[in-house]
């Protein structure tokens, strides 16, 4: 059975400071992760995509990646109440790229 | 706005009806994805067509039935459903195929069973 993790949180964290997400994963040859954002009652939004180690940014995100330990991170610098929602880590299946393996989401609260 | 187009939004219905999810996208992608998703969970894949074809069913119950009319379209019939049914219904596509593909997912339907 794959299996990704994540801390169900919640995660607390003032405005203006760095949230950190983590997600582990079970399964060594994966290649590709997704983190999805999701507010309540909506669906999941993809906000970052990641295939290679190290670190990729895009505007206040930084999705890391490290193979040899099996985790991928997600900062939020300088978080906004806006932020503050479920995180979703997804990894695809080795064999069969379509079928993804959610992490249970870690929620986010940024207070003013 | 996504580019997935989900219709209803809300689907209020009985447990004799007979209802229908369905599912736009305009992106040119062949895979297509139904999910169910319960309160404070992931979504849960049901269903994957790939190329017009079923090529997963996540052991759905077939109360659910899949379609998938064309490369841009995607139904799912409902049929003689239970309470525990009531979810959020979400539906996403991605490219077909190989590595690194993210899924898009629509805005969902939100289906309550009386």
């Amino acid at each position: 059975q794959k299996e990704v993790e994540q801390n169900s949180g919640p995660l607390s964290v003032p405005e203006g400071a760095i949230a950190s997400l983590n997600c582990t994963y079970s399964d060594r040859g994966s290649q590709s992760f997704f983190w999805y954002r999701q507010y309540s009652g909506k669906s999941p939004e993809l906000i970052m995509s990641i295939y290679s180690n190290g670190d990729k940014e895009d505007g206040r995100f930084t999705a890391q990646l490290n193979k040899a330990s099996q985790y991928v991170s997600l900062l939020i610098r300088d978080s906004q109440p806006s932020d503050s929602a479920t995180y979703l880590c997804a990894v695809p299946d080795l064999y069969n790229f379509n079928k993804f393996y959610f992490g249970s989401g870690t929620k986010l609260n940024v207070k003013p | 706005d996504t580019e997935v187009t989900q219709t209803p939004k809300h689907l209020v219905m009985g447990m004799t009806n007979k209802k229908s999810l369905k599912c736009e996208q305009h992106m040119g992608h062949r895979a297509m994805y139904w999910y169910k998703q319960k309160a404070k969970k992931p979504p849960e894949l049901m269903f994957v067509y790939s190329y017009e074809k079923l090529s997963i069913n996540e052991s759905v119950p077939s109360r659910f039935s899949p379609e998938c009319p064309n490369s841009s379209l995607l139904n799912l019939h409902l049929h003689a459903l239970q309470p525990e049914d009531s979810a959020l219904y979400l539906c996403a596509s991605s490219q077909a195929g190989g590595v690194g593909q993210p899924q898009h997912f629509g805005d969902g339907t939100r289906l309550s069973i009386l």
